[in-house]
């Protein structure tokens, strides 16, 4: 049974700042998403990383893909205000079972 | 445009009552879930279907049914039998566990 840990749970940063959001897993999961969550509101979908060495950048976010570490990371980069939400990460079991296992989930505060 | 439809938003379930949430896509979409957030929880599946007339229990499906008797529908019951519903409930869809897509939510609330 796939589980999957997201550390840490609460994040508070300042403007400007870099930081690393890790996801762990716990066995084979043929992929691993990122989602994000804006209080009240439903997952946004930020990136979906397929395999082995898998990076992929939209604007101040980088999510990185080790299989072999059942490792996902989520990179912020000079954080602003507007990156202030939740922060998922979901890997699928593989085979024909298309369940998604989340996270706890890390909620993130941009302060000024 | 295509999507997926959650309904009501908000919901107010009494001690002892049924309640059913709706589940609409016109994604053309096998696979629907459900899932239940609680704060600090992430969420946890409910229920799941990959095809019609067809259907699997999740992490914490009791106090829950389903039924799947069309593709684009997929309704919970909350039955009196759960005894903390209060929680924010959403319904996702896949074709094939590509591209899942998420409703926007019912927070439902025990009074």
């Amino acid at each position: 049974e796939l589980k999957v840990e997201q550390n840490p749970l609460f994040l508070s940063m300042q403007e400007g700042k870099n930081y690393t959001i890790y996801c762990n897993y716990s066995t084979t999961s043929d992929r691993l998403y990122w989602y994000r969550q804006d209080p009240g509101k439903s997952l946004e979908s930020l990136f979906v990383l397929l395999s082995n060495g898998a990076v992929k950048q939209e604007g101040r976010l980088m999510a990185s893909l080790d299989t072999k570490a059942r490792l996902s990371t989520l990179h912020i980069t000079a954080a602003v205000h507007d990156l202030s939400a939740t922060y998922f990460c979901a890997g699928r079991g593989g085979g024909s079972n298309y369940k998604l296992t989340f996270g706890k989930g890390t909620l993130l505060t941009v302060n000024p | 445009d295509g999507g997926i439809t959650q309904s009501p938003k908000y919901l107010f379930r009494k001690e002892g009552q049924n309640v059913t949430l709706s589940c609409e896509q016109n994604l053309n979409h096998d696979a629907m879930y459900w899932y239940r957030q609680d704060p600090g929880q992430g969420l946890r599946l409910i229920y799941y279907s990959q095809i019609v007339n067809d259907f699997q229990k999740g992490d914490i499906a009791e106090g829950y049914s389903v039924s799947r008797e069309k593709k684009e529908s997929f309704p919970l019951t909350v039955t009196s039998a759960q005894k903390n519903p209060t929680a924010f409930y959403l319904c996702a869809s896949s074709a094939a566990g590509d591209g899942y897509t998420f409703g926007s939510g019912t927070r439902l609330t025990v009074v």
